[in-house]
């Protein structure tokens, strides 16, 4: 059974950093690119980055670029996503994603979310 | 950035009644090559991480009862709920990935009349 379990959310300050993880488990991960995708309160859905599956290539939002990283450590089968300098607009729910089909551009497996709270 | 307009925003069926959300994109869809729409539809019910539902315009993800179908090509998709049951209760997206960013609809809600 495919499952992504995301953890590392919580209330931060604007201005601080916070550093999601994803646990994968039930398929190969080294085979699949991996996206987060996040969903403010209330609101749709926002595709936040993609990463291949060797992690040597990477894609962001516009509204992330140079704050956010994410990154992969297939030997542990874990997705990252470092956020630095957090804002009121980034709080949101943050999933962790499957990039299942169309060369990764395709998602399918989700993870439950991860809430992040940026308030001071 | 390519946007997708969904119509209408929220609708309410009545039970074992047909639903059909519509999904307009800015630009097309339609990969030449091999004649597939990069369109996928999610659903998401409360509390829950969205579900995909079709992918490919058309292809029902495994599991997927039949009653959801979808169509269209180019810019202009269709998910149609035939003979809606409770449990269809949800919102539901349409999302591209024809190109990056990959761009989510705004959601349509679904509820029983």
């Amino acid at each position: 059974e495919v499952q992504l379990v995301e953890s590392g959310g919580g209330l931060v300050q604007p201005g601080e950093s916070l550093r999601l993880s994803c646990a994968i488990s039930g398929f190969t991960f080294s085979n699949y690119w991996m996206h987060w995708v996040r969903q403010g309160p209330g609101k749709g859905l926002l595709w936040v980055s993609r990463i291949s599956s060797d992690g040597s290539d990477t894609h962001y939002a516009d509204s992330v670029k140079g704050r956010f990283t994410i990154s992969r450590d297939n030997a542990k089968n874990t997705l990252f996503l470092q956020m630095n300098n957090l804002g009121a607009e980034d709080t949101a729910l943050y999933y962790c994603v499957r990039g299942g089909f169309n060369y990764g551009r395709g998602i399918d497996y989700w993870g439950r979310g991860t809430l992040v709270t940026v308030s001071s | 950035d390519i946007v997708l307009t969904q119509s209408p925003d929220s609708l309410a069926v009545s039970l074992g009644e047909r639903a059909t959300i519509n999904c307009k994109s800015s630009q097309s869809l339609l990969y030449s090559s091999d004649n597939k729409n990069a369109l996928a539809w999610f659903q998401q019910k409360p509390g829950q991480p969205p579900n995909l539902l079709i992918y490919w315009t058309s292809t029902r993800e495994s599991g997927v009862p039949d009653r959801f179908s979808g169509s269209g090509s180019g810019t202009d998709f269709t998910l149609t709920i035939n003979s809606l049951q409770a449990e269809d209760v949800a919102v539901y997206y349409c999302q591209q990935y024809y190109s990056t960013p990959p761009t989510f609809g705004q959601g349509t809600k679904v509820e029983i009349k």
